[in-house]
C-alpha cells in the first residue's frame, strides 16, 4: 500500500524567508503531483513531476523530485503572504491511474 | 463556465437518507474521480472510473456508490448516509495517466 508522508504539517513563516516543504513516499513511484488549496477552495495542479531528478519552477515555488530517495520537496523562496494555503503532494504508483494525497502542509506567510 | 461542476454546492441532509451528488464536466476527459476531504487530512479516494464501463473501487468505497452515465457524468450517491460521512466531496478529472487532476468546486455535505 503506497503511503505519502508530508513534513511538516503546518509551517509559519515571515515574508521574505525561505522553506522547504517534504514530500515521502513508501513504494517506487516516478508521478508526482503538487496542489494548492485555498481556505475553503478546491485545488489548483502546481506542478507535475515525471521523472527522477525532474525540476520545475513557477514564481517563488520550486518542485524537485528524487525517486531513488522516494522524496519530492517543494522549495519556498522569498516568501509573501499570497503564498499562504495548505499545499498537497500526490504520488502515483506504476500504471495504478490513480494517485494517494499527502495530508497537507498548512503555510502561513506573516508580514 | 467552469470545466467541472458539483451539484448541490452545499447539502444538509438526516442520517439515513439517500444522497446523490453530481459531477459533470466540459474537459472531455476520460478519467473521473471522487474523493472526500476531512478537516485536516488530505484527500482520499472513494471511486475512480477510466471511461463509462470502468468503474473501481477507491480506498474508502464502503457506504458510497456510483454512476457514469456518460463520458461527461460521474454521480456518487450515498444509499443510507450516516453523520461520519460529513465532509467535503470533491469530483476531479483528468484526460489520462501521467496528467495532473482537474477539480471541482466540492460539495459540502453535513448528515445530522
Amino acid at each position: 500500500e503506497l503511503k505519502v508522508e508530508q513534513n511538516p504539517l503546518f509551517l509559519s513563516m515571515q515574508e521574505g524567508k525561505n522553506y522547504t516543504i517534504y514530500c515521502n513516499y513508501s513504494t517506487t513511484s516516478d508521478r508526482l503531483y503538487w496542489y494548492r488549496q485555498d481556505p475553503g477552495k478546491s485545488l489548483e495542479s502546481l506542478f507535475v513531476l515525471l521523472s527522477n531528478g525532474a525540476v520545475k519552477q513557477e514564481g517563488r515555488l520550486m518542485a524537485s523530485l528524487d525517486t531513488k530517495a522516494r522524496l519530492s520537496t517543494l522549495h519556498i523562496t522569498a516568501a509573501v503572504h499570497d503564498l499562504s494555503a495548505t499545499y498537497f503532494c500526490a504520488v502515483e504508483g506504476s500504471n495504478a491511474g490513480k494517485s494517494t494525497f499527502g495530508d497537507g502542509t498548512t503555510l502561513t506567510v506573516k508580514p | 463556465d467552469a470545466d467541472v461542476t458539483q451539484t448541490p454546492r452545499n447539502r444538509i441532509t438526516k442520517t439515513g437518507k439517500r444522497i446523490m451528488l453530481e459531477c459533470s464536466q466540459t474537459k472531455g476527459h476520460d478519467r473521473m474521480y471522487w474523493y472526500r476531504q476531512d478537516p485536516g487530512l488530505g484527500l482520499r479516494l472513494i471511486y475512480y472510473s477510466f471511461d463509462v464501463k470502468d468503474i473501481n473501487k477507491g480506498e474508502i468505497s464502503d457506504g458510497y456508490s456510483v454512476s457514469r452515465q456518460a463520458q461527461a457524468k460521474f454521480s456518487l450517491s450515498l444509499e443510507s448516509a450516516i453523520p461520519n460521512q460529513t465532509a467535503l466531496y470533491f469530483c476531479a478529472t483528468r484526460p489520462s495517466d501521467r496528467d495532473t487532476q482537474y477539480f471541482g468546486p466540492g460539495t459540502r455535505l453535513t448528515v445530522l
